[in-house]
């Protein structure tokens, strides 16, 4: 049983080039979260979805889009990268209701 | 609306002593309380989560956290450090307002000395 599995783990942009960080689970949750986590900030969210075909903006969705069309999947979307999006990316799941998030290993970004 | 604040951004203790991390929150109902763990360069791993059960919740590696209404705390910790329990620990909420999110505080760094 794999979890929550994102790619790639480490990369390197320039300012103003796009990417997509790809987000899967294999546990049928119905609930998919982005966060960033910046030094002493804690995570903060930046999409989340509640099901396919399902998205709402979090806390911090400025400069970044995401889709969801099937359950397992939960991309992304960086279109044009600003240093400020340099940062470590972690996407979530979990089943429904106050139950465990289950954390992918992240992802390591920075904007050069 | 509900968040958590960790009193402490930087704890240390000597090998072998108790652990306190402190955690309050705001909620205007009975919240879901979760600790996670996240070692150097890893993801996070739950420690445990309270969900109106029992108020004193046990988790992984010793871990141990209490639910007091009366003060808004959910205060996590751990009779006997280990040098292994060096890492960043995370008091989160999961919100209700119209759909499930977890909010998380903005985490204590714990540092084991030997």
């Amino acid at each position: 049983n794999a979890g929550v599995t994102q790619t790639p783990k480490f990369r390197i942009l320039k300012i103003g080039q796009s990417m997509t960080l790809q987000c899967t689970q294999d546990m049928n949750h119905n609930y998919m979260y982005w966060y960033r986590q910046d030094p002493g900030m804690g995570l903060k969210l930046i999409y989340y979805s509640v099901g396919a075909g399902i998205t709402d903006k979090g806390e911090v969705p400025n400069g970044y889009n995401v889709s969801r069309s099937t359950t397992e999947d939960f991309p992304l979307r960086l279109e044009l990268a600003a240093p400020s999006q340099t940062s470590v990316y972690f996407c979530a799941s979990t089943k429904a209701g106050f139950t465990e998030a289950f954390f992918g290993q992240g992802t390591r970004l920075t904007v050069v | 609306a509900q968040s958590v604040t960790q009193l402490d951004s930087h704890v240390s203790v000597s090998e072998g002593t108790p652990v306190l991390l402190r955690c309050n929150y705001s909620s205007s109902y009975s919240p879901s309380l979760f600790w996670y763990v996240q070692h150097p360069n890893k993801g996070l791993q739950l420690l445990l989560k309270y969900t109106s059960a029992a108020t004193l919740v046990k988790g992984i590696n010793g871990f141990e956290a209490e639910f007091k209404k009366s003060e808004t705390s959910f205060h996590l910790t751990k009779p006997s450090a280990h040098m292994s329990d060096a890492a960043e620990y995370f008091c989160v909420v999961c919100t209700t307002s119209g759909t499930y999110k977890y909010i998380f505080g903005t985490g204590t760094r714990l540092k084991v000395l030997a």
